[in-house]
C-alpha cells in the first residue's frame, strides 16, 4: 500500500497563473482531507470530502479555490488565479469510512509544495 | 473559538534526558486530542491520540480537561526522536483537525 500520494511534489508558477494539484487518498478510505501550511503558519484544513460530497468547506479561503473529487477516488485543489500568498505546502490526508476502525485516524499524504513567484 | 496552542517553537536537549512538549487548546465541550508527527523527509503520521491511552515509542500524553492541557511526555529522550511534533484537536461534531504551529525537538548526543 503506497499511502496517500500527491502530485506534483513541487510547483512554481507566476502570479495569475492556474496551478492544479492531484491527491490519491488510500484505496476504501471514504473521507479526503486538503490542509495547508503557509509559511510560519499552522496547518489549517481546507475542505472534507465524503466520497464525492464536499462535507465541509469552512476552510476554504476564497473562491479561487476549487476542490473536486469526481467519483470519489482521487480530488484535485485547482487555484485559479493564484496569488503570492497562496504559497505554501497543501497536505491531503483520507481516512476510513465510519464505523470501521481508527475512523478517526488521518493518513496524510507527503505534501505539494506550492510556490507562486 | 476552537484553538491549539504550542507554545515552542523549539527545544533542545541531550540524549537522555526527559523531554515535555507543551500543548494547550481552547475548546468548549470534549475535544479529540491528538499529536502527529513529521520526521526529516517523511509525512505527517499519527503518534497518539488521548482515548488509546497507550504509549508509543516511549512517549505518553495525559488529557487533563481541568488545564485543557495535553503535553507529550518521554522520560528518556533519543536522537531519533528529533522531528517536529504537532498537537491537533478534532470535535466530535466535525471532523476537520486543527492544528498547533509545532514544536521542533532536537535531541543531541
Amino acid at each position: 500500500e503506497a499511502g496517500v500520494t500527491q502530485f506534483p511534489s513541487h510547483s512554481v508558477i507566476e502570479k495569475g497563473q492556474t496551478v492544479t494539484l492531484r491527491c490519491d487518498p488510500i484505496s476504501g478510505h471514504d473521507n479526503l482531507y486538503w490542509y495547508r501550511r503557509v509559511m510560519g503558519k499552522e496547518i489549517k484544513f481546507l475542505l472534507h470530502f465524503v466520497k464525492e460530497s464536499k462535507q465541509d468547506e469552512s476552510g476554504m479561503p476564497n473562491n479561487r479555490f476549487l476542490a473536486e473529487r469526481t467519483g470519489g477516488t482521487y480530488s484535485t485543489l485547482k487555484v485559479q488565479p493564484a496569488e503570492l500568498e497562496d504559497s505554501g505546502v497543501y497536505f491531503c490526508a483520507s481516512s476510513p469510512p465510519y464505523g470501521t476502525p481508527d475512523e478517526n485516524e488521518q493518513f496524510f499524504g507527503p505534501g505539494t509544495r506550492l510556490t507562486v513567484l | 473559538a476552537q484553538r491549539v496552542t504550542q507554545p515552542e517553537k523549539l527545544l533542545s536537549v541531550f540524549k537522555g534526558a526527559p523531554v515535555e512538549l507543551k500543548c494547550n487548546y481552547s475548546y468548549s465541550g470534549s475535544p479529540e486530542l491528538f499529536w502527529y508527527v513529521q520526521y526529516s523527509r517523511q509525512r505527517l503520521q499519527l503518534l497518539l491520540r488521548h482515548i488509546s491511552r497507550e504509549s508509543i515509542k516511549g512517549f505518553t500524553a495525559d488529557l487533563n480537561k481541568g488545564e485543557t492541557s495535553f503535553h507529550l511526555k518521554k522520560p528518556f529522550a533519543q536522537e531519533e526522536d528529533s522531528a517536529m511534533y504537532y498537537c491537533a484537536l478534532a470535535s466530535y461534531n466535525t471532523d476537520k483537525l486543527i492544528f498547533g504551529t509545532g514544536t521542533r525537538l532536537q535531541v543531541f548526543p
